[in-house]
């Protein structure tokens, strides 16, 4: 799976836009990408994934650059709540029991 | 749903014990997925069962063993449990096609002492 690099953190005030940078210059053309956030103590919890056109769900929206290099998740109106790590993640989809890598991830600060 | 459950949520043992840490999804899913996470650290995958009958190594297998028992459970031991396998274990599942991502259970919080 390609490497990704992200920031180590990043802070965004309450109900703006927080927008998570990724890049995965090293991308080949069947793996997508994917975000999962893991808030504190918890779980990861899957966010969106993309192969190259922009995606939008009720969580969050990623962008694809033109050429897959890199992306941005886009939490619209962030709350306290999203305060969490986020990982930026490339991989094949059709792929029987593929395993997810986890990098540091980036760690979201809120804040009021 | 309860999507992926664990059992226990918090263990502790001493050097030597062993134990076995249960993991059951009731999403019909294929694929499930052992995990560890230590302190301020991301997760590593310790084994994995692409499909029912079938269980690969991950990144940091050793000293432990793996079981799915049916399609619903995936099992994980520890057969001498030692203080660096202290740590926080994560059970997850999906579907091959990984249309919907990975479905992770709560954790389980080991210490060993």
């Amino acid at each position: 799976d390609a490497k990704t690099t992200q920031p180590t953190s990043m802070d965004c005030a309450e109900g703006r836009a927080a927008n998570l940078p990724c890049n995965h210059s090293t991308i080949s053309g069947n793996e997508y990408v994917y975000w999962y956030r893991q808030i504190h103590s918890q779980g990861p919890q899957y966010i969106i994934h993309g192969l190259k056109n922009n995606e939008t769900n009720e969580m969050a929206s990623l962008i694809i650059t033109e050429d897959r290099k890199s992306s941005t998740l886009i939490l619209p109106h962030a709350t306290l709540r999203d305060t969490a790590v986020y990982y930026c993640i490339v991989r094949p989809l059709e792929t029987s029991g593929s395993r997810l890598t986890f990098g540091e991830g980036t760690q979201l600060t809120v804040n009021p | 749903n309860a999507g992926v459950t664990q059992t226990p949520k918090f263990q502790v043992l001493k050097t030597g014990q062993s134990m076995t840490l249960q993991c059951a999804q009731d999403m019909n899913h294929n694929s499930m997925y052992w995990y560890r996470q230590d302190p301020g650290m991301g997760l590593r995958l310790i084994y994995y069962s692409a499909s029912e009958g079938t269980t690969d190594k991950g990144e940091v297998p050793n000293g432990y063993n793996v079981s799915r028992l049916n399609k619903r459970e995936f099992s994980l031991r520890l057969e001498s449990a030692a203080p660096s396998q202290t740590s926080v274990y994560f059970c997850a599942s999906s579907e091959t096609r990984d249309a919907y991502g990975y479905t992770f259970g709560s954790g389980t919080r080991l210490t060993v002492v």
